[in-house]
């Protein structure tokens, strides 16, 4: 079965301090993986795009890793900020498959001042 | 990019009424996805709406309870049909590029059934 899970449910961190959330997939075959951040309220909004060629793609403050052997992605904020409250949202698209897309339940992250 | 936009942003309805929602885009696509978020819960595709055609449901969504029209290629309605409050949730429009791969969504429409 195609599922996406992801690590952890929540978390909180102080503002300034650095965060990996982790996201773990079984989807097969693979297409791409994204990494969307999701303010309440609001739509998702993507942060990367990875192929199964790319380990490593950055965006600003960022950065997520894929490792396509072990089905392993994580997102890594440096230094974070007030704005960084929000969830985030692995999403693995799978060739040939009904939904193209898989999400995960995403990570509820809450950033202190 | 593409900018999308959803009406209403919210709404409270009763029990066994029926909401349309709209989602325009400011750009022409070929496909366009309709997707429920459940409280607390991740994103579930209901359907993917072709200009021309009909849609496409996903498996646990039919036509009768959430049709949907696509009149054209910046446009289209999803319906919430005789709503119960297990339809509580945000509804979400997106759309594909399909030259970069980009996904984008609308605000969303939080809809709440009393």
């Amino acid at each position: 079965k195609n599922q996406v899970e992801q690590s952890p449910q929540s978390l909180i961190i102080l503002e300034g301090k650095n965060c990996t959330l982790q996201c773990n997939y079984t989807v097969s075959p693979f297409s791409n993986l994204r990494w969307y951040k999701q303010d309440t309220g609001r739509g998702p909004v993507s942060l990367t795009i990875m192929t199964f060629s790319e380990n490593t793609k950055s965006n600003g403050r960022y950065t997520a890793t894929l490792d396509a052997d072990t089905k392993q992605s994580s997102l890594h904020i440096t230094a974070s900020q007030l704005s960084d409250s929000a969830s985030y949202i692995c999403v693995v698209s799978a060739k040939n498959y009904g939904q193209n897309f898989v999400f995960g339940p995403g990570t509820r992250l809450s950033v202190l001042p | 990019s593409a900018v999308i936009s959803q009406k209403p942003s919210r709404d409270i309805c009763q029990r066994g009424t029926s909401l349309t929602i709209q989602c325009q885009v400011d750009s022409q696509v070929t496909m366009m996805f309709w997707y429920r978020q459940q409280p607390g819960q991740s994103l579930t595709l209901i359907a993917t709406a072709n200009q021309g055609s009909e849609a496409t449901y996903e498996s646990g969504f039919v036509i009768d309870k959430f049709p949907i029209s696509r009149p054209n290629l910046t446009f289209s309605t999803l319906t919430v049909s005789n709503m119960s409050p297990e339809d509580s949730s945000i509804y979400l429009c997106s759309v594909e590029d399909f030259l970069t791969g980009e996904q984008y969504f609308g605000p969303g429409t939080r809809l709440t059934v009393t």
